[in-house]
């Protein structure tokens, strides 16, 4: 168990549906990332939160938004879901190091299919 | 810019035979490097990182990884493959100001008996 929860594991939905998923940090990160894993487009960078605010963007769609709450879990809206949207969804939390490196632990990943 | 790129998409090796998993990466400045293993069906997980310290890294289950500056790279290794060493593995690469992380596309490593 990396500390990083996500939910829900499995997602079945259909094109143009909307859904929610949600990940809570390990204790004491503030930072939330999200990225994508499919097979064409391997780990893509979606978008970061720290402590509540929109730290960077990646290849976000514009049918996705994304938000992180005061108690710092965060959740991904997909919306008018494509074919394309199945993917496995990763929500990582990271600890900045003494040298400015970020290192980011990894939740289990929530596998959307979209049919 | 930040770019990593992994030189094979698979590698084959028979157990107890050396691993050698090849990345190059491309960065502005001096960069904090990482390896991350993917079993099948889970998520990532942090094998070993590099951020200005020792150029040889240890992590865990046996791997290791050298940064060489002048080469750009920045190979993971094990000396003796185990059967459960099969997964993806992805290096990343990140720009010290840059709050993000760039992948690789991954090397499949498949381990025989």
């Amino acid at each position: 168990d990396s500390g990083v929860t996500q939910t829900p594991k499995h997602l079945i939905t259909a094109t143009g549906q909307r859904v929610t998923l949600r990940c809570s940090p390990r204790s004491g990160d503030l930072s939330v990332y999200w990225y994508q894993q499919s097979l064409d487009q391997g780990l893509q960078f979606l978008i970061q939160y720290y402590n509540g605010e929109e730290r960077a963007k990646g290849n976000i769609l514009e049918r996705f938004s994304a938000q992180q709450f005061p108690d710092l879990h965060s959740e991904l809206n997909l919306s008018s879901l494509e074919l394309g949207d199945s993917a496995l969804y990763f929500c990582a939390s990271s600890v900045r190091m003494s040298s400015g490196a970020n290192v980011l632990t990894f939740g289990a990943g929530s596998r959307l299919t979209v049919l | 810019a930040q770019s990593v790129t992994q030189l094979d998409s698979h590698v084959s090796v028979s157990e107890g035979t050396p691993v050698l998993l090849r990345c190059n990466y491309s960065s502005s400045y001096s960069p904090s490097l990482f390896w991350y293993v993917q079993h099948p069906n889970k998520g990532l997980q942090l094998l070993l990182k590099y951020t200005s310290a020792a150029t040889l890294v240890k992590g865990i289950n046996g791997f290791e990884a050298e940064f060489k500056k002048s080469e750009t790279s920045f190979h993971l290794t094990k000396p003796s493959a185990h059967m459960s060493d099969a997964a993806e593995y992805f290096c990343v690469v990140s720009d010290p100001g840059y709050s993000t992380l760039t992948f690789g596309k991954g090397t499949m490593l498949l381990v025989s008996p």
